[in-house]
């Protein structure tokens, strides 16, 4: 059951560059977006979240973007630094109403960033 | 900053042991979240709970496991009789009223022998 769906496990790219990781859903019932980021023996740390009503949110270095007709959502980091260096991952839930507010979550992408 | 705080960091016990995990959600936060990680896999929803009682439960969290906030601070989860398949980092979650954001802690590696 794969509602959400990071389908590039890494992603490598040159500090100072951009780097996008990507999200796909099937369901469409979630109305929230959130990303994630951790590192090793940590827990997830929130990064940026969009609500289905916009189509992107910007928070300093970091932007989402959402296509509700692809269900497709994007987070993009500019500049890359080499501290971006985590798991990122995509999280969605359905808080409409009679929804759920558990958040589901993809496999995550690992982002490297070269110095 | 505020932060969720989970203990143990690690855990090992025998399979068929019962196991505590304790969690101190922020304090301002109402919502409560258990989440689990086995290794490998992604992160999946447990249990949420609410006003002293689950909201609601994910399929994985059968009779086995249970919740409980027994005093204005800590939550735990209980798993009353181990199972390998129990193996996973747990990371508990708290919300702010308002918001759909849920801040997690750093988790508890358990790994049943």
């Amino acid at each position: 059951d794969q509602q959400v769906k990071q389908n590039s496990p890494s992603l490598s790219v040159q500090e100072g560059r951009i780097s996008i990781l990507n999200c796909d859903y099937t369901n469409s019932m979630f109305d929230y977006f959130l990303w994630y980021k951790k590192y090793p023996a940590e827990g997830p740390t929130f990064l940026i979240s969009i609500s289905s009503i916009k189509d992107k949110n910007e928070d300093g270095r970091f932007t989402v973007f959402l296509n509700k007709s692809a269900k497709h959502l994007s987070l993009h980091i500019v500049p890359s630094q080499p501290g971006d260096s985590a798991v990122y991952f995509c999280a969605a839930s359905a808080q409409g109403q009679g929804g759920s507010e558990k958040l589901v979550f993809g496999k995550g992408t690992k982002l490297t960033v070269n110095p | 900053e505020p932060e969720v705080t989970q203990t143990p960091s690690h855990q090992v016990t025998q399979m068929g042991q019962e196991v505590i995990l304790r969690c101190v959600p922020i304090s301002n936060h109402l919502y409560f979240y258990w989440y689990r990680q086995i290794l490998g896999q992604k992160v999946e929803f447990l249990v949420s709970f609410y006003n002293n009682e689950i909201s609601e439960k994910s399929e994985i969290f059968d009779d086995q496991f249970s919740v409980e906030r027994p005093d204005g601070s800590n939550f735990t989860l209980k798993i009353r009789s181990t199972k390998l398949e129990d193996s996973a980092m747990y990371f508990c979650a708290s919300r702010r009223t308002g918001l759909t954001e849920a801040f997690f802690g750093q988790g508890t590696r358990l790994t049943v022998v």
